[in-house]
């Protein structure tokens, strides 16, 4: 079964900085592209970051490109998102989703989420 | 960037009824292999997104058949054919033809 696992969010200050993982399992993880997709609260889904296979096709939205860096550790099964200069409109749900498609053209699993708070 | 407009934003059905979600992209979603790339989503209350549809029309494995997915180049459609108590929540397009990836607003499903 697949399985993908969020951690690492809480409640940061504006201007802050955290690190989101997802630990992957149930599938052969170094085969797979990835992605983060967030949802602020009552909001919609929002594409933030996509990797590829072996990280060297990187994609970022404009809202978080420069301050957002999506990494991947194949050994560990593992996909991050490491967040600095956290902003008030940053608060969301943040979700680990796996690439699927032609061209990672979809998404077929997405985790439970993690929450992050941004707020003084 | 490729702007994703679904409509009604908001839909009440009778339990029995069918449903039907419009999606309309600003660009065409046929990429240049030919194969057109839109997704749907299904976001119950309290959960994580799940994929219904690929690709336009293909179901995933799974979900249930009163679930179909039709359209083309820029115009798409959702259809539920008998809804289900089940099936309250928000559903969202996707477009996979183009970087960077969009969703729709999402379109609110309540059963009456």
């Amino acid at each position: 079964e697949v399985q993908l696992v969020e951690s690492g969010g809480g409640l940061v200050q504006p201007g802050g900085s955290l690190r989101l993982s997802c630990a992957a399992s149930g599938f052969t993880f170094s085969s797979y592209t990835m992605y983060w997709v967030r949802q602020a609260p009552g909001k919609g889904l929002e594409w933030i970051s996509y990797i590829s296979i072996s990280s060297s096709t990187i994609y970022y939205s404009d809202s978080v490109k420069g301050r957002f860096t999506i990494s991947r550790d194949n050994a560990k099964n593992s996909l991050y998102l490491q967040m600095n200069s956290l902003r008030d409109e940053d608060t969301a749900m943040y979700y680990c989703a796996r690439g699927a498609g032609d061209y990672d053209s979809s998404i077929d699993y997405w985790g439970q989420g993690t929450l992050v708070t941004v707020s003084s | 960037d490729v702007v994703m407009t679904q409509s009604p934003l908001s839909l009440s059905v009778t339990l029995g009824q069918p449903a039907s979600i419009s999606c309309r992209s600003s660009q065409s979603l046929v990429y240049s292999d030919g194969n057109t790339y839109l997704s749907w989503f299904q976001q119950r209350p309290g959960q994580s997104p799940r994929r219904l549809i690929y690709q336009v029309s293909n179901r995933d494995s799974g979900v249930p058949d009163r679930f179909s997915g039709s359209g083309s180049g820029t115009d798409f459609t959702l259809k539920i054919s008998s809804v289900e108590a089940e099936d309250v929540g928000v559903y969202y397009c996707m477009q996979g033809a183009h970087w960077p990836r969009t969703f729709g607003q999402g379109t609110k499903v309540e059963v009456k």
